[in-house]
C-alpha cells in the first residue's frame, strides 16, 4: 500500500479564481491519478499523471481547465482553473503500486461560491 | 446504460446482521474487482481485491465474483456500527502493457448504517 496526503483538505473559493491541490506519496510510484467525486455520484477519473510526460485526460476533461504537474515520483498537483460553482466537489488523488488496485488520499473538499 | 450499477441505498441494518452489497456490470472486459469503504469526509479505503470468479474471504468480509452473470457482491458478517460507511465497488480492465494505466470504473456507492 501507500500513504497519501493532500493539501488543502478543504477550501472555499470565489468564482473565477484557481486552486492548486497537492498530492504527496510516501513512496515512489509510477502512476498517479486524479478523480472528482461530486455529491451523490461515483468517482470520475479526471486524468492520469505519469512522471516525465504529459498527463492523459479523460473525455470531458481538458488541460486548460485542470492542468496537472508531476515533477517527481512522489508528488503531483492538480489545478482547478477559472472555477465556477459546478466545480464544487471532492478531488482525490490515488496511486497504484504495481497492481490494478489503487490507494487514495483523504481528498480535498472544494466549494466554489 | 452505466458500465457499473450499484444500489445507492441507504441500507440500515441492526448490529450483528449479515449485509449484502451488490454491483452489476456490463463490460465483459473487466477483469479486476475491488471494494472500497469510504467514511464520511475521508478518502476511499481498499477493502478487498479479487480477480477470478468465486469467493475471497478476509475476516468478516467476503467478496464474491460471478463473471458469467457480471455480478459481484460484498458480504459483511456480524456487522458493527463501525462498518457504517459508503461502500464502493470498482472494476478495471487492463488496457495494454508497458506503461498502461489501470482505469477504475466505480459504482455510485451504497450508504450503509449499522444500528447499535
Amino acid at each position: 500500500s501507500a500513504v497519501i496526503s493532500q493539501k488543502p483538505s478543504r477550501d472555499i473559493c470565489q468564482r473565477g479564481t484557481s486552486l492548486t491541490i497537492q498530492c504527496q506519496v510516501d513512496s515512489q510510484v509510477t502512476m498517479m491519478f486524479w478523480y472528482r467525486q461530486q455529491p451523490g455520484q461515483s468517482l470520475t477519473l479526471i486524468a492520469t499523471a505519469n512522471q516525465g510526460s504529459e498527463a492523459t485526460y479523460e473525455s470531458g476533461f481538458v488541460i486548460d481547465k485542470f492542468p496537472i504537474s508531476r515533477p517527481n515520483l512522489t508528488f503531483s498537483t492538480l489545478t482547478v482553473s477559472n472555477m465556477s460553482p459546478e466545480d464544487s466537489s471532492i478531488y482525490l488523488c490515488s496511486v497504484d503500486v504495481g497492481g490494478p488496485e489503487q490507494f487514495f488520499g483523504p481528498g480535498t473538499r472544494l466549494t466554489v461560491l | 446504460q452505466k458500465e457499473v450499477e450499484q444500489d445507492p441505498g441507504p441500507l440500515s441494518v441492526p448490529e450483528g446482521a449479515i449485509v449484502s452489497l451488490n454491483c452489476t456490470y456490463s463490460n465483459s472486459a473487466f477483469q479486476y474487482f475491488m471494494w472500497y469503504r469510504q467514511y464520511s469526509r475521508k478518502g476511499p479505503e481498499l477493502l478487498m481485491y479479487t480477480y477470478s470468479s468465486g469467493n475471497k474471504e478476509d475476516g468478516r468480509f467476503t467478496a464474491q465474483v460471478d463473471k458469467s452473470s457480471k455480478y459481484i457482491s460484498l458480504f459483511i458478517r456480524d456487522s458493527q456500527p463501525s462498518d457504517s460507511a459508503t461502500y464502493l465497488c470498482a472494476m478495471s480492465a487492463l488496457l495494454n502493457y508497458g506503461g498502461a494505466t489501470n482505469k477504475l470504473i466505480f459504482g455510485t456507492g451504497t450508504l450503509l448504517a449499522v444500528q447499535p
